[in-house]
């Protein structure tokens, strides 16, 4: 799978919406773009996946270049309880297996 | 109800050894289990489709092992356990490998201390 490169930590206004860069630049056409976070003191959570179009959904928006060579989480309007460490993984569809790295750490503040 | 562990926390001495349990959601074939370490992503285990082992290549063999008999519940094992073991130990479940979205339910997760 490939790997992917995200920065350690942002910051965000609660209101506002955080944008969360993801660089996979050696993605094959075959894998995917997913998204998980992680709440202090609980397991990972799914948030949103896609393949080349862009993707949204309750919780969040998904936007991947054109040349599949990064991505974007949004979180449209972002609150405390969004806090977390969020992990973009990129994998080969829904048989192979999910590998995490450090994750970006998103603080929300008031 | 979503995926059940327990316990939600254990201290033990190095060379003593412990168990933990997990209980996927009801009709998911696929468990995993994963070691976090402090500061760092999940790492994972095993992998189990079923009662079967799908990939077990990053679980350290020589003190650690993993059950899933009846293709249900699952316990992870460590004996003896050594400080570095010290770790939040996550199971997930999923659907069947290759269905759905490929997307995993994790536990709350049991933290391991060793002392």
């Amino acid at each position: 799978d490939a790997k992917t490169t995200q920065p350690p930590s942002m910051d965000c206004a609660e209101g506002r919406a955080a944008n969360l860069p993801c660089n996979h630049s050696t993605i094959s056409g075959n894998e995917y773009v997913y998204w998980y976070r992680q709440i202090h003191s609980q397991g990972p959570q799914y948030i949103i996946h896609g393949l080349k179009n862009n993707e949204t959904n309750e919780m969040a928006s998904l936007i991947i270049t054109e040349d599949r060579k990064s991505s974007t989480l949004i979180l449209p309007h972002a609150t405390l309880r969004d806090t977390a460490v969020y992990y973009c993984i990129v994998k080969a569809g829904t048989a192979s297996k999910l590998t995490f790295g450090t994750g970006t750490r998103l603080q929300v503040t008031l | 109800a979503g995926v059940a562990q327990s316990p939600r926390y254990k201290i033990i001495e190095k060379r003593q050894s412990v168990a933990f349990w997990c209980n996927p959601i009801s009709g998911h074939a696929t468990l995993y289990w994963y070691q976090q370490i402090l500061g760092q992503g999940p790492k994972l285990l095993i992998q189990f489709q079923n009662n079967g082992v799908v990939d077990d290549s990053q679980l350290p063999k020589d003190r650690f092992s993993a059950e899933r008999l009846k293709g249900v519940d699952s316990t992870l094992k460590i004996q003896p356990a050594k400080l570095e073991d010290s770790a939040v130990y996550l199971c997930a479940s999923s659907l069947i490998r290759g269905k759905g979205t490929g997307e995993l339910f994790f536990g709350e997760g049991s933290r391991l201390t060793v002392l």
